[in-house]
Order: structure tokens, then sequence, then C-alpha cells
């Protein structure tokens, strides 16, 4: 049973370039969840998503950040005109329903801004 | 969420049982206690949660006090390979907050040969 995957697992870019990271949730998981870690930091949340639904972006910056979760396809984060505070390692978790559900993680993507 | 309060680090030595403290002295009657561990730079692992009875699984224990302000994650056999920051997670079972995951500090274990 394959778990949550991401890709990629590093990326790097240049500023004001565009990022774009991908994250399938584990079979069966129709709950996505985006945490950043800063160097040093603790992981902080980002956004919940469900199917083709943004359910909660209250840890979003209000810029530059968006991310999504079709209805076919994986989840994806993206990130335009990237500045080299965004660089960090973006954590994806799936969960098979909304709530308390257990969160499981996927093995992040290490962004670096050049 | 309720805060929670951790040891900064600890060491344990190889084969005998890790105890993880921590306190959540205001937690609320239907909060959940989670544990979650970070291996170096891969993604947090779910160990094992609670509400109010002690827990075990394939991979560690869960010890809550009777006034639920403080509990133990032990694992019992510690490996090398249990080395990593241990985070104790307080979270409400429904709601805007509880599928945030809210990330201290944690512990950082250390596993001695």
């Amino acid at each position: 049973n394959a778990g949550v995957m991401q890709n990629p697992r590093h990326l790097v870019r240049r500023r004001g370039q565009e990022a774009r990271l991908r994250c399938s949730p584990m079979k069966g998981h129709s709950h996505v969840y985006w945490y950043r870690q800063l160097p040093e930091e603790g992981l902080k949340f980002m956004v919940y998503l469900q199917k083709e639904n943004i359910i909660d972006e209250s840890g979003m910056p209000k810029e530059r950040f968006s991310a999504e979760f079709p209805k076919e396809g994986p989840s994806i984060l993206r990130i335009q005109q990237v500045v080299r505070g965004d660089s960090a390692a973006y954590f994806c978790a799936s969960s098979q329903q909304g709530g308390s559900y257990e969160q499981y993680f996927g093995p992040g993507t290490r962004l670096t801004v050049t | 969420d309720a805060k929670t309060t951790q040891p900064p680090s600890m060491d344990c030595a190889e084969g005998r049982a890790a105890n993880l403290p921590c306190n959540h002295s205001t937690i609320s009657g239907n909060e959940y206690v989670y544990w979650y561990r970070q291996i170096h730079s891969q993604g947090p692992q779910y160990i094992i949660h609670g509400l109010k009875n002690n827990e075990t699984n394939e991979m560690a224990s869960l010890i809550i006090t009777e006034d639920r302000k403080s509990s133990t994650l032990i694992l019992p056999h510690a490996t090398l390979r249990d080395t990593a920051v241990y985070y104790c997670i307080v979270r409400s079972p429904s709601g805007a907050g509880s599928y945030q995951l809210t990330f201290g500090k944690g512990t950082k274990l250390s596993v001695i040969p």
C-alpha cells in the first residue's frame, strides 16, 4: 500500500521563478494538508483541501501561494515569483477523513531558491 | 488547541525503554493527545494517539494521567533508528482547528549505543 507521494523531492528555483510541488495522497484518502518547515523550525500548517475544495487556507501566505486538489490527479502547491525566504521543506499529508483522523505524511519537497 | 510542554532533549541507552513526557495542563475534556516523530529530514510519522485510556500499538505505548494534564510516550526497547524529534500534539475532535496539527519544538531523543 503506497504511502503519500511527493515530487519532486528536491527543487531549485531562481528568484522570480515559479515552483510547483505535487502530492499524491494515500490510496483511499481524499483529504490533503500542506505544511511548511523553515530551517531549524517546526512544521506550520498551510492549507487543507478536499477534492475540488479548499477547506481552510488560514496558514497560507496571502500572496504568491495557491493550492488545488483537482478531481483527477495530485494536489498542487504553487508558489509564484519565489523569493529566498520561500526556501523550506514542504510536506504534504493525507487522511481518510477530515477532523481528527490521523494524518500520514509524505517525504517532503525541499525547495531551494537561489 | 491546548499548548504542550516537552523537554527539549533526552538521551536513552539502546535496548532500554525511552519515556518521553508531555505536559498539557489546559487540555479540554474532548481533546485528544497525539504523538508524531520526525527522523532527520523525513516527513513526520504518526505514532499513537489517545483520549483518556492508555493505548498501545506495535510502535509504542501512551500513558495518560487520570486528570489528563500530562502523558508519557513509551518506546519499550529503543533502537538507534528511534533517534528523532518527538512531538506531542493536542487536537480537538471536530471544528475548524481539528485538522491542523500544531507542532511545537518537540523532544529530541538521542538513542546511545
